[in-house]
C-alpha cells in the first residue's frame, strides 16, 4: 500500500544553519504530499504542499519539491531558527474508493539550538 | 477562529471505564477523522466521516466508536478503556472529502493516560 518515509530523527542543527529532512514515498497512483509542523503542545498544522510532479511548496522559508522518478518529497530551509524547533511529518494524500485517504510518516524531531 | 476544538485536553481514565472525546469544527468542513499518535509510530487513523450520518473505520478502529449526527461534531468513545489506549488523540478536518489536495486542520489534541 501507500507508504511514507522519513529520515528519523532528532535532528540537531545550530541557529543559521541549513536543513535537510527527506522523505520518501510509495505510491501506486499520483498523489498529494504535504508537510506538517508540530509545536510543542499543538496539533499539527499545514507547512506546505505540491500536488503534482515537479511542483515546489513553500512556506516561512520553508521549500519541497515534488519528485516523482525519486518518489521523494524533501524539506529545506536555507537558515533555520530557534523557533523552527517542532516535529515534522511528511504525508502523502491519494483518493481510495472516491474519498481522500492520508498516510504520514513517523515524524522527524528538529531542535534548534543558539 | 475557532477551526477544530477538541476536548478535554487531559484525562486519565482507569481500565474498563468508557469516556468521550469531543470534537467540533466550525468551517463547514465534509471530512472529519480521528488520529492517535505514539512514539515512533506517527499518526494513525482511527475511524473518519465524508458528511452527516457516515462513518467508516481507520486502520486502528478497534475499541473506539464514532458517529456523526451533525457537520460540525465526530465524537470519539472508548467503550471499556485499555492500558494500550494511552496515546494523544487529535481531530482532523478538511474541507472536501473526495479532494486529496484538501489540507487537513487539526486539533490541539487530547492526552489519555489508562492505568
Amino acid at each position: 500500500g501507500d507508504s511514507v518515509t522519513q529520515m528519523e530523527g532528532p535532528v540537531t542543527l545550530s541557529e543559521e544553519a541549513f536543513l535537510t529532512i527527506n522523505c520518501t514515498y510509495t505510491a501506486t497512483g499520483y498523489p498529494s504530499l504535504f508537510w506538517y509542523v508540530q509545536y510543542p503542545g499543538e496539533g499539527l498544522q499545514l507547512l506546505l504542499k505540491a500536488t503534482k510532479a515537479d511542483d515546489k511548496g513553500s512556506n516561512k522559508g520553508f521549500e519541497a519539491t515534488y519528485r516523482k522518478e525519486t518518489t521523494s518529497f524533501h524539506l529545506e530551509k536555507g537558515s533555520v531558527q530557534v523557533s523552527d524547533s517542532a516535529v515534522y511529518f511528511c504525508a502523502l494524500s491519494f483518493n481510495s474508493g472516491g474519498y481522500q485517504k492520508v498516510t504520514f510518516g513517523t515524524g522527524t524531531k528538529l531542535q534548534v539550538i543558539p | 477562529n475557532a477551526g477544530v476544538t477538541q476536548t478535554p485536553k487531559f484525562q486519565v481514565l482507569k481500565t474498563g471505564q468508557s469516556m468521550t472525546l469531543q470534537c467540533a469544527q466550525d468551517m463547514n468542513h465534509e471530512y472529519m477523522s480521528w488520529y492517535r499518535q505514539d512514539p515512533g509510530m506517527g499518526l494513525r487513523l482511527i475511524h473518519y466521516s465524508v458528511g452527516a450520518g457516515i462513518t467508516d473505520q481507520g486502520e486502528v478502529p478497534n475499541g473506539y466508536n464514532v458517529s456523526r449526527s451533525t457537520t460540525e461534531d465526530f465524537p470519539l468513545r472508548l467503550l471499556s478503556a485499555a492500558p494500550s489506549q494511552t496515546s494523544v488523540y487529535f481531530c482532523a478536518s478538511s474541507r472536501q472529502a473526495s479532494s486529496y489536495n484538501s489540507p487537513l486542520h487539526f486539533g490541539n489534541g487530547t492526552r489519555l493516560t489508562v492505568t
